[in-house]
């Protein structure tokens, strides 16, 4: 597989437990986040994403929470099976000095799950 | 079913030799950009593109090119490789910048 996973942190968990990764942000104009899956060998995917008014939002088996006091995003993921193992990164639209906003992209988190 | 091609998924050339990496959506998306992504640095955007006929500079432009003609297309064009442009790169698309982008499955390029 790609080794995208390389300098990562790594998060093990055991098959049917509840995972969380968490993200910092360093921008607190940022007003809109997203959570990617990027499984070996393939392109980041769009798991779900929140906007700053909202404290948390949640989806199939997911749940992102959005702390904007402490900069701090999560993606909670519920009874984790062996294809949640991927990488996770997340993405904040952030504002320039020129008022222009983008989506940057954090390094990620590796999830491993264990039968 | 919407989504992002590239092409090729794989490739090795060798120092100085020109190539493109093409990239085509069908979601009618205005917003198209490429990255590239290596161990420790996460995803660097190299070039973006908000319409046909505008481009601007990512983060980490120099040694690329790109061009944007038609809506669906945005290659990436490396007119002389070097071996520090041996990288995973990702085309991207979405309604804007500021959007959920979609990305395509990746090229791995090796230049020797």
């Amino acid at each position: 597989g790609e080794n995208v996973g390389l300098h990562l942190p790594t998060l093990s968990v055991q098959e049917g437990d509840n995972s969380i990764i968490n993200c910092a942000y360093s921008n607190s104009a940022s007003d809109y986040f997203i959570w990617y899956k990027q499984e070996s060998g393939k392109g980041p995917q769009f798991i779900i994403d929140i906007r700053s008014n909202m404290d948390k939002r949640q989806g199939q088996r997911v749940t992102v929470l959005l702390n904007k006091t402490v900069k701090h995003l999560s993606l909670q993921i519920a009874a984790t099976q062996p294809g949640d193992s991927a990488v996770y990164f997340c993405a904040e639209n952030r504002y320039s000095n020129s008022g222009y906003s983008t989506l940057t992209f954090g390094k990620g988190t590796m999830l491993l799950v264990s039968p | 079913e919407a989504q992002v091609t590239q092409n090729p998924r794989y490739l090795i050339t060798v120092t100085g030799k020109k190539l493109t990496v093409t990239c085509s959506q069908n979601m009618n998306h205005e917003y198209m950009s490429w990255y590239r992504q290596d161990p420790g640095l996460g995803l660097r955007q190299i070039y973006y593109s908000m319409n046909v006929e505008v481009t601007d500079k990512g983060d980490v432009p120099e040694g690329y090119k790109v061009s944007r003609k038609e809506k669906r297309n945005f290659p990436l064009i490396l007119e002389s490789p070097s071996p520090n442009q041996t990288s995973l790169y990702f085309c991207a698309s979405g309604l804007s910048r500021r959007n959920i982008q979609y990305f395509g499955a990746g090229t791995r390029l090796s230049v020797l």
